[in-house]
């Protein structure tokens, strides 16, 4: 069955601390994408990849970093610079234009 | 830079029509799309339409799309419980650099009986 897994489902955080948020998908597809949803203000774009070793900044990257080694995967970690990183953070991938976008099932972080 | 627009609530009583509505701003955008996310989960795709058409309709979903106004709406009708959910609204441009979706804040749906 070909899908988009994230995991954790659920994550906590220290502040000062690193984490990473995982990616994977099996659907073959070329792009990739990172959001953050906060309540109320939709999805915003982290950082997005259209071809493996290659990434690109979105609306809000500062405080985040990426990796695109494989195409199967992109991982997100969130850094200690990333000044309030508790929201849920949804993984998608996207075949090309027009088709559609697969999520995966979200990762929602809490700094403790 | 593209931006896409709605409200944020809407509340309607079991049986009746909702009508969901979004704006955007890009004059380009080919596709655009409805996404459905219920409680904790991903966004699931509704159904989308291509910037070319007025209408379409799928079982109890009817997405217009009035490209003049840019404005697209989402109408479920004989709305039920299993239809609450936030409901987003999203757009894609192909170009010469990556494409992107670009979403909206989403609409809350909720269902009195």
């Amino acid at each position: 069955d070909g899908g988009i897994t994230q995991s954790p489902k659920y994550l906590f955080r220290k502040e000062g601390q690193n984490v990473t948020l995982s990616c994977e998908q099996n659907l073959n597809h070329d792009a990739m994408y990172w959001y953050r949803q906060d309540p109320g203000q939709g999805l915003r774009l982290i950082y997005y990849s259209q071809i493996v070793n290659d990434f690109q900044k979105g609306d809000i990257a500062e405080g985040y970093s990426v990796s695109r080694e494989k195409k199967e995967s992109f991982p997100l970690t969130v850094t200690s610079a990333q000044k309030n990183p508790t929201a849920f953070y949804l993984c998608a991938t996207w075949g090309r234009v027009g088709t559609e976008a697969f999520f995966g099932q979200g990762t929602r972080l809490t700094v403790v | 830079g593209e931006d896409v627009e709605q409200s944020l609530f809407l509340s309607v009583r079991e049986g009746d029509s909702s009508v969901i509505n979004c704006t955007y701003t890009d004059s380009s955008s080919t596709y655009l799309y409805w996404y459905k996310q219920e409680p904790g989960a991903g966004l699931q795709l509704l159904t989308y339409i291509f910037s070319n058409m007025d209408m379409k309709q799928d079982q109890r979903l009817t997405v217009l799309l009035n490209k003049k106004d840019k404005h697209l709406s989402l109408r479920i009708a004989d709305t039920q419980t299993g239809d609450s959910a936030i409901y987003f609204c999203a757009e894609s441009t192909p170009g010469s650099s990556a494409s992107k979706i670009i979403f909206g804040s989403g609409t809350r749906l909720s269902i009195r009986p």
